[in-house]
């Protein structure tokens, strides 16, 4: 059974500061997602990880994915207070040609002024 | 990103009462439709998958005969949550998904959020 993890579940940053969420996950997945949601919102895409060693950038925000040891990071650079929200991990479940997601506990990230 | 829209956004109703919630894909033809819910400050638990046109596939521990998808085009699916109890309320979150979109960017609609007196 595929099991998804995230840490921290809860994060408060100062603004302009650096932090790094992490996302483990159990079994062997050909693709990681991260989203954004705030606030009784539904969820904002944010980046999908293809390969071993791939890192995407997106502004203020960076994911990478290691297949081999089954993790995924979100580095977040010089924090800001519109990046507050919470940000989850997902990992695809199976094979086929449609993404049956498995989602990570997420983690909730205040950023303090 | 694809758009994908769900209706109601918001709807209250009373213990043994069913609710129908529909989601809608607008700029593509989605053979399957995932269906997730999520409680207050959890995440997201993928509740069934649907192929256009036939039966839904439902997680372990969700109660097909409580949770009645229909998904009898490629534009919309719909879900339907019987003889809803407090329990039930839950946000209730769509997402489209195409064998010819694509395998990478996986969408979601803006939700519906259940609320059970």
């Amino acid at each position: 059974e595929l099991k998804v993890e995230q840490n921290p579940l809860f994060l408060s940053m100062q603004e302009g500061k650096n932090y790094t969420i992490y996302c483990n996950y159990s079994t062997t997945s050909d693709r990681l997602y991260w989203y954004r949601q705030d606030p009784g919102k539904s969820l904002e895409s944010l980046f999908v990880l293809l390969s071993n060693g791939a890192v995407k950038q997106e502004g203020r925000l960076m994911a990478s994915l290691d297949t081999k040891a089954r993790l995924s990071t979100l580095h977040i650079t010089a924090a800001v207070h519109d990046l507050s929200a919470t940000y989850f991990c997902a990992v695809a479940r199976g094979g086929g040609a449609t993404n049956k997601l498995i989602f990570g506990t997420g983690t909730l990230l205040a950023v303090q002024p | 990103g694809a758009v994908v829209s769900q209706h109601p956004s918001r709807v209250i109703c009373k213990s043994g009462t069913s609710v129908k919630i529909e989601c809608r894909s607008l700029d593509f033809q989605a053979t399957t439709m995932f269906w997730y819910r999520q409680f207050p400050k959890q995440s997201l638990m993928l509740m069934a998958t649907s192929n256009e046109g036939s039966k839904a596939t439902y997680e372990q521990g969700v109660e097909k005969d409580k949770f009645l998808i229909n998904h009898a085009s490629l534009t919309l699916s719909t879900l339907t949550v019987t003889s809803a109890h407090p329990e039930d309320s839950s946000f209730y979150i769509c997402s489209p998904a195409s064998p010819s979109g694509g395998r990478n960017e996986q969408f979601f609609g803006p939700g519906t959020r259940l609320t059970v007196l």
